[in-house]
């Protein structure tokens, strides 16, 4: 089964700062999909970057980019610039099949 | 605008009575889900449905049952057989395309918050 950990329940930092969230994940599946998620305080479950596993060039979306190390099976996430609009949940996420499963979530806090 | 209602945002209801979420959606997507969110625990899968008529268990399917009648709707039952219902709860869609299904992200909806006393 594959299970998708997330090391850092809470993060915070100052606006402008860059920041970087921790994802490792285990499959025995060569070929895969791994997303992150953004989850403001409405709950709003909104897809922020996605990485196909068989590309070895990082995703890249305006101020995110991921660092996907497919040996290692890890999938962070970096934010540049950081506004308080960052300010949520973030969720890890693989795809192998069907089904979707998420991380345990980091708190990403940005202070001003 | 395409997306997916859930529908109420806040529910309340007495131990021992039977519940129903409703997820309807206008995406025209074949799979739909549903996740359990708890604090600390991210999302866990209840059900999923890639056609109509069909569906498969997720990883907590217990006290739990859905329907796909319809293309666009994908209703969750919280039954008095599941033991802690107060919950957060989130329905999703996405396309199927036969090569790259897998591609293609959750849509989610904004979610029901039931709360069972």
């Amino acid at each position: 089964a594959q299970t998708v950990t997330q090391s850092q329940p809470e993060m915070s930092v100052q606006e402008a700062e860059t920041v970087t969230l921790s994802c490792t994940y285990d499959t025995s599946e060569s070929n895969y999909y791994l997303f992150w998620y953004k989850q403001p305080p409405s709950r709003q479950m909104i897809l922020v970057i996605r990485q196909e596993a068989y590309k070895q060039q990082n995703a890249t979306e305006n101020r995110f980019s991921v660092n996907f190390q497919k040996a290692a099976k890890s999938f962070s996430l970096k934010i540049s610039d950081s506004q308080l609009g960052d300010t949520a949940m973030y969720f890890c996420a693989f795809r192998a099949a069907q089904k979707l499963v998420f991380g345990q979530g980091t708190r990403l806090t940005i202070n001003p | 605008d395409g997306g997916i209602t859930q529908s109420p945002k806040y529910l309340f209801r007495k131990e021992g009575q039977n519940v129903t979420l409703s997820c309807e959606q206008n995406l025209n997507h074949d799979a739909m889900y549903w996740y359990r969110q708890d604090p600390g625990q991210g999302l866990r899968l209840i059900y999923y449905s890639q056609i109509v008529n069909d569906f498969q268990k997720g990883d907590i399917a217990e006290g739990y049952s859905v329907s796909r009648e319809k293309k666009e709707s994908f209703p969750l039952t919280v039954t008095s057989a599941q033991k802690n219902p107060t919950a957060f709860y989130l329905c999703a869609s996405s396309t199927l395309h036969r090569l790259s299904s897998y591609n293609s992200p959750l849509h989610f909806g904004n979610g029901t918050r039931l709360t069972v006393t």
